[in-house]
């Protein structure tokens, strides 16, 4: 039984450039979440889907972020046009079926740093 | 705005003694949830405690929620070198389509001294 996967697992930038991170959830869990962690700092919400459907995009900064997810499995981040201050350690979580009280399983994080 | 914030921020002691870590929150709660993190990666879950209880235990850790004070601590007993790490508290006061969002705090940076 795997757990949360991510690639990849560092990514150095150029300023403008666009990147994409790739989350594998557990086999069966619904409820996928993308975080993101800056230096010393608590997680930061950013996006959650539940199967192929983002109910809640409250926390992607700035337009420049979306993501997806296919299959109700796989999911990606994309960055366009990275700055500076996305820098971060981006983690993803998965858990069963979303509801309340469960736990979140995570990923090893993908740390992108921007030049 | 962070929902919790941990108390302290960082804490250092020699291995064989207690750590208490604190969280408050701001708003009201289903549950409170203690993760570890490691080296900055990806974070484990610990322990959960729902907002009818009082107090619950893992092992060597014991984790007490007061909804009255908006307030959690989690003691880890007789340290090791091993629990070295960054503790989080998250609380789900808000839920979209019966799903959690964590909201993490800050977390204590927990460092055991051989």
């Amino acid at each position: 039984g795997a757990g949360v996967s991510q690639s990849p697992s560092n990514k150095v930038t150029e300023k403008g450039k666009d990147v994409e991170l790739r989350c594998d959830p557990i086999s069966g869990h619904t409820a996928l979440y993308w975080y993101r962690q800056s230096l010393g700092q608590g997680l930061e919400f950013l996006i959650y889907f539940q199967g192929n459907s983002a109910p809640d995009k409250s926390g992607l900064p700035s337009d420049r972020f979306s993501a997806e997810r296919t299959g109700g499995s796989v999911s990606t981040l994309t960055i366009q046009r990275t700055q500076q201050e996305d820098s971060a350690v981006y983690l993803c979580a998965s858990s069963l079926a979303g509801l309340a009280g469960i736990e979140q399983f995570f990923g090893p994080g993908t740390r992108l740093t921007v030049l | 705005s962070q929902q919790g914030e941990e108390d302290p921020q960082a804490l250092s002691i020699q291995e064989g003694e207690n750590a208490t870590m604190n969280c408050s929150y701001k708003t009201s709660i289903n549950n409170l949830q203690w993760y570890r993190q490691n080296s900055g990666r990806g974070l484990v879950h610990l322990i959960l405690i729902r907002s009818n209880e009082r107090e619950k235990h893992s092992g060597r850790l014991r984790v007490t929620l007061d909804t009255s004070k908006k307030s959690s601590s989690l003691l880890i007993t007789a340290s090791r070198a091993a629990d070295t790490a960054s503790y989080f508290c998250a609380t789900d006061g808000v839920l979209i389509q019966g799903a959690q969002k964590l909201v993490f705090g800050q977390g204590t940076r927990l460092t055991i001294n051989p």
